[in-house]
């Protein structure tokens, strides 16, 4: 069955201090995507990033960074300098047909 | 426009009560979600329209009835909810169905309290 896992349930950070997020995934699919979206506490869940399971270039946007490794089923998720609007939920998720399967996420707290 | 618009934001009702929550997209999705998220949980998945036709019920008590009048607007009618109904409700559009192939945008979603 298909898995997502985030391990950490809160993390808290000092303003400008970069904070990794870690996911980690299970699936018997070949083919499959990958996602992170963030939730600030309006509620909406804000798209970041889809990456398929063929192409585990990292990939840098503006002060984020993801790093995939299909070795270790790994999807992490940096924030270079973070800022107190970072403060969110992140969610990673797995693409399982027309389903989103969502890990736990993690709390993320920047105190200025 | 990238937005998914879900009204009302706050909802209040009680266990006798029948109250329907909107959500409404203009990018010309042809997929549209409802799921459901209770305090510190992720999002759980409710029902799937596809091209206007209900294709996912994941087995969701009938109290929720979902509705898909037209392409851009997708209802969810309740009533007779219980306490345990409430939660934060959320509505996501995907220009199809297939997650492979697209990113879903969600709503802000509609804070239900049932009392």
């Amino acid at each position: 069955a298909q898995k997502v896992t985030q391990a950490q349930t809160e993390i808290s950070v000092v303003e400008k201090e970069d904070v990794t997020l870690d996911c980690v995934y299970e699936t018997r699919d070949t083919t499959y995507y990958l996602f992170w979206y963030k939730q600030p506490p309006s509620g909406e869940l804000v798209f970041l990033i889809r990456r398929n399971s063929f192409d585990e270039q990292n990939e840098i946007s503006g002060r984020y960074s993801w790093n995939f490794q299909k070795s270790t089923s790994s999807f992490n998720f940096t924030i270079t300098a973070s800022q107190v609007v970072d403060s969110a939920v992140y969610f990673c998720a797995l693409s399982e047909d027309d389903k989103l399967i969502f890990g736990t996420g993690t709390r993320l707290q920047v105190f200025p | 426009d990238t937005e998914v618009t879900q009204t009302p934001k706050h909802l209040v009702m009680g266990m006798t009560n029948k109250k329907s929550l909107k959500c409404e997209q203009h990018m010309g999705h042809r997929a549209m979600y409802w799921y459901k998220q209770k305090a510190k949980k992720p999002p759980e998945l409710m029902f799937v329209y596809s091209y206007e036709k209900l294709s996912i019920n994941e087995s969701v008590p009938s109290r929720f009835s979902p509705e898909c009048p037209n392409s851009s607007l997708l209802n969810l009618h309740l009533h007779a909810l219980q306490p345990e109904d409430s939660a934060l409700y959320l509505c996501a559009s995907s220009q199809d169905t297939r997650l492979v192939n697209t990113e879903a945008f969600f709503g802000q979603g509609t804070r239900l309290t049932v009392v």
